[in-house]
């Protein structure tokens, strides 16, 4: 089965500055897709970035984006210019291609300090 | 445009008391889900349907049934409530690229 694993429960990182965090996951299969969603007080999910496994190219959008080590299995995501609002829970999640499941990891709880 | 809607958005049930918790989407994606996030958790899935039609158990099914009553709505019932379901339920239905989209969440209490 897949797993899923974020290894820091929490993070704090200046405004304005730079903060990366970490998600290994375990896998067997080669094509699949892996996800950030950005979990603020509200509760709301909301999708940060989406990365597809056959694509070396790591996705961006704005200043969010992902250093994904397909043999490391490794897919970490970086925000930059890190704003107040950015201060969220973060969860890392895969999915096989089709396989109608998400896998999430335990999250990482960010806060921005001003 | 709705997105996934849930209601309620709270709920305070007594053990063994029943209810439905309700979601809806608009749009048009076939497959759709019910979640729970535990307090220090991620979200496990409980039940799934990949059309309407069908329903398929998740991690977490016990406790929980389930209905796709039309390509838009998809319903969670838990029929005798325990403490142990006390949590944040979540709804979501799936686009292209396996990317699913939630709802708001409903926090269940069950005293």
């Amino acid at each position: 089965a897949q797993t899923v694993t974020q290894s820091q429960p929490e993070m704090s990182v200046q405004e304005a500055e730079t903060v990366t965090l970490s998600c290994t996951y375990d896998t067997s299969e080669s094509d699949y897709y892996l996800f950030w969603y950005k979990q603020p007080p509200s509760r709301q999910m909301i999708l940060v970035i989406r990365q597809e496994a056959y694509k070396q190219q790591n996705a961006t959008e704005n200043r969010f984006s992902v250093n994904f080590q397909k043999a490391a299995k490794s897919f970490s995501l970086k925000i930059s210019d890190s704003q107040l609002g950015d201060a969220a829970m973060y969860f890392c999640a895969y999915s096989s291609k089709g396989a109608q499941k998400l896998v999430f990891g335990q999250g990482t709880r960010l806060t921005i300090n001003p | 445009n709705a997105g996934v809607t849930q209601t309620p958005k709270f709920q305070v049930l007594k053990t063994g008391q029943s209810m439905t918790l309700q979601c809806a989407q608009d749009m048009n994606h076939n497959s759709m889900y019910w979640y729970r996030q535990d307090p220090g958790m991620g979200l496990r899935l409980i039940y799934y349907s990949a059309s309407e039609g069908t329903t398929d158990k998740g991690e977490v099914p016990n406790g929980y049934n389930v209905s796709r009553l039309n390509k838009r709505e998809f319903s969670l019932r838990l029929e005798s409530a325990a403490p142990s379901q006390t949590s944040v339920y979540f709804c979501a239905s799936r686009a292209a690229w396996d990317t699913q989209y939630f709802g708001p969440g409903t926090r269940l209490t069950v005293l």
